[in-house]
């Protein structure tokens, strides 16, 4: 067990609609990492936020946006959905700012139909 | 922009063999990090190179790290079954905070 706690575990909506997922860190890691993993695209860094505050940026599409909250977990957010967005989505955690990630989630698998 | 290549792809071994799997990676970087997946699993944090020369060993598996070719490689001693799954290699872009996977090696471990 990582610790990262994703929810929901799976997804399924049509194009056009709007979802979140949640992600909680690690007891005691402040910054939490979205990652997308598909097909084609393979694993791709999204988002790092730290203590609140966004950190990098990947390659994140404008459609889709984050935020962490101040109990540190953190909201995904995924709008006009497309066919191409289904994909594995990660959460990570890691104590601090420049630390890359040691524990992920288990994901939310998002199906687009 | 940084770029992350594994060979191979897809690697089929037997049961007690060794094998290596290579990481190139095309910009400077301070980091590299190995990670294994399961299918339809999570991401499982295998080593931490932070170093040129670096060397790690968990195991059946160590990993190392040559800073000046780029390059890392996981080696994979007297295989078993229980080694199966897809390895990642990544890589820290150098004061961007961003982690760049490699494609993944598919390792599959027959008896």
């Amino acid at each position: 067990d990582s610790g990262v706690t994703q929810t929901p575990k799976h997804l399924i909506t049509a194009t056009g609609q709007r979802v979140t997922l949640r992600c909680s860190p690690r007891s005691g890691d402040l910054s939490v990492y979205w990652y997308q993993q598909s097909l084609d695209q393979g694993l791709q860094f999204l988002i790092q936020y730290y203590n609140g505050e966004e950190r990098a940026k990947g390659n994140i599409l404008e459609r889709f946006s984050a935020q962490q909250f101040p109990d540190l977990h953190s909201e995904l957010n995924l709008s006009s959905l497309e066919l191409g967005d289904s994909a594995l989505y990660f959460c990570a955690s890691s104590p601090g700012v420049y630390n890359q990630p040691q524990h992920f989630g288990d994901g939310t698998r998002l199906s687009i139909l | 922009e940084l770029k992350v290549e594994q060979n191979p792809l897809f690697l089929s071994m037997q049961e007690g063999k060794n094998y290596t799997i290579y990481c190139n990676y095309s910009t400077t970087s301070d980091r590299l990090y190995w990670y294994r997946q399961d299918p339809g699993k999570s991401l499982e944090s295998l080593f931490v190179l932070l170093s040129n020369g670096a060397v790690k060993q968990e195991g059946r598996l160590m990993a190392s790290l040559d800073t000046k070719a780029r390059l890392s490689t996981l080696h994979i001693t007297a295989a078993v079954h229980d080694l199966s799954a897809t390895y990642f290699c990544a890589v820290d872009i150098r004061g961007a905070q961003k982690l760049v996977f490699g494609q993944g090696t598919r390792l599959t471990i027959n008896p």
